[in-house]
């Protein structure tokens, strides 16, 4: 299995608050992912990140902020949580980005905004 | 709208029966995978089709690209508990890397 936690892996907060989720990788793979998991919609991506400060928008973006200091690590912000982002969020990994590379996924974070 | 559709949503079967899932799109894509989630985990990759016309098999699991790149179908033969989980496809659009997957397959089979 790809060395890839995610932290927490369950939160509960309230709207209006600042909430970060951790990715940590021990793979040293180039490419990090952020998604969110709803039911009906599969799998969207947020944010991806392919180096250390170098970080692009997803189709799902407004809202989330992130930040990759290390290569081993990609942070996920939401700078004032609203119930529209509770969700599964998944971090995944990969060694590039070259066509039909596979992409490894963590446990996930099952975030609640009330 | 969703780039990817697959169907059916959900699909509950008895073992030992045979089934095909089906992942649809009006675009092409350069590749697609397949990967399936057991709940409470992350997906995991279970194959890449990346020629028009292609089929891979894994064991029981057959996979086939469509001809125009446009769609893809999963066929378990034999079902087993084993491979209860939610099955998903995502495609990479040509000239786009970024991966989009499809709204999901649940599948059940009973024992």
């Amino acid at each position: 299995d790809a060395g890839i936690t995610q932290s927490p892996r369950h939160k509960v907060t309230e709207t209006g608050t600042p909430v970060t989720l951790r990715c940590h990788q021990t793979e040293n793979h180039r490419y990090m992912y952020w998604y969110r998991q709803d039911p009906g919609h599969g799998l969207r991506l947020i944010h991806y990140s392919y180096g250390v400060k170098d970080t692009d928008k997803g189709e799902v973006s407004d809202g989330y902020s992130v930040s990759r200091s290390k290569t081993e690590d990609f942070l996920l912000t939401l700078e004032s949580a609203t119930s529209s982002q509770t969700s599964v969020y998944f971090c995944a990994i990969s060694v590039d980005r070259a066509r039909a590379d596979t992409q490894y996924f963590g446990p996930g974070t099952r975030l609640t905004v009330l | 709208t969703q780039l990817l559709e697959q169907s059916p949503q959900f699909l509950s079967i008895q073992e030992g029966e045979n089934l095909t899932v089906y992942c649809n799109s009006s675009s092409v894509f350069s590749s697609l995978q397949w990967y399936r989630q057991e709940p409470g985990e992350g997906p995991v990759l279970l194959v890449t089709v990346v020629t028009g016309g292609e089929v891979k098999k894994l064991k029981r699991l057959t996979f086939q690209f469509g001809d125009a790149r446009k769609d893809s179908s999963l066929h378990i033969t034999a079902a087993q508990p084993g491979d209860t989980g939610l099955y998903l496809c995502a495609g990479e659009k040509i000239g786009n890397e970024k991966l989009t997957f499809g709204t999901g397959t649940r599948l059940t089979i009973i024992p």
